[in-house]
């Protein structure tokens, strides 16, 4: 059975260079969600995906940042014009349904280092 | 100003004695509350929740408690393995407003269990 897997595990970026991060959720999933973690921090909320429709994104940080979700299952996470302040862990999770109480199943990340 | 505290960044425990993990919460809106697990280059694993109405939830070795009036969750494990050694985050959720479903992470307490 696939878990949620993302791809790079590892990215390094010249400062102002754009970067793309994926998400594959699991086959099913309507919700999909991404986070940021910061070193020694918890994961934060960058934005939600029901299906194809992007619902929620009030945590993505400025607009250097974009996603989408074009057919409802494969996920892009776009970084343009990278700083060292966007250097974390970005994490994808993906549920049935966007419901509190709803398991929500991680990814392994993307490890975005900007030099 | 963080909305989920966990206070101790580092806990260790001798193998076969109680791990106890804690936190704290400001905002009494929050209905959910869960506790996830990360081993050092993967994504956080879901380990056990509980909903606002309940004061305590078990799953094996793992015991979850709720006191709402103090506003704090904690994570009881008897007894400690080994294996258990990793970053434990709480999580909370809200079952209002465009933040439904998010998930609200503290920072994290890494557990060692020695054996």
């Amino acid at each position: 059975g696939a878990g949620v897997s993302q791809s790079p595990r590892y990215k390094v970026a010249k400062r102002g260079q754009d970067v793309a991060l994926r998400c594959d959720p699991i086959s099913g999933h309507v919700s999909l969600f991404w986070y940021q973690q910061a070193l020694g921090q918890g994961p934060e909320f960058l934005t939600y995906f029901q299906n194809e429709a992007q619902l929620d994104k009030s945590g993505l940080p400025s607009d250097r940042f974009f996603a989408e979700r074009p057919e409802g299952s494969v996920s892009t996470l776009k970084i343009q014009r990278t700083q060292q302040e966007d250097s974390a862990v970005y994490l994808c999770a993906s549920s049935l349904a966007r419901l509190f109480g709803e398991t929500q199943y991680f990814g392994p990340g993307t490890r975005l280092l900007v030099l | 100003d963080q909305q989920v505290k966990q206070n101790s960044p580092s806990l260790s425990v001798q193998e076969g004695r109680i791990s106890i993990l804690n936190c704290d919460y400001t905002n009494s809106m929050f209905d959910y509350f869960l506790w996830y697990k990360k081993y050092p280059a993967e994504g956080p694993t879901f380990l056990i929740s509980i909903s606002s109405i309940k004061d305590k939830n078990e799953d094996g070795r793992f015991t979850v408690f709720l006191n709402k009036s103090a506003k704090h969750l904690s994570l009881h494990i008897v007894p400690s393995q080994p294996g258990d050694s990793a970053v434990y985050f709480c999580a909370l959720q809200t079952n209002y407003g465009g933040s439904q479903g998010n998930l609200i992470f503290g920072k994290g307490t890494k557990l060692s269990v020695k054996p």
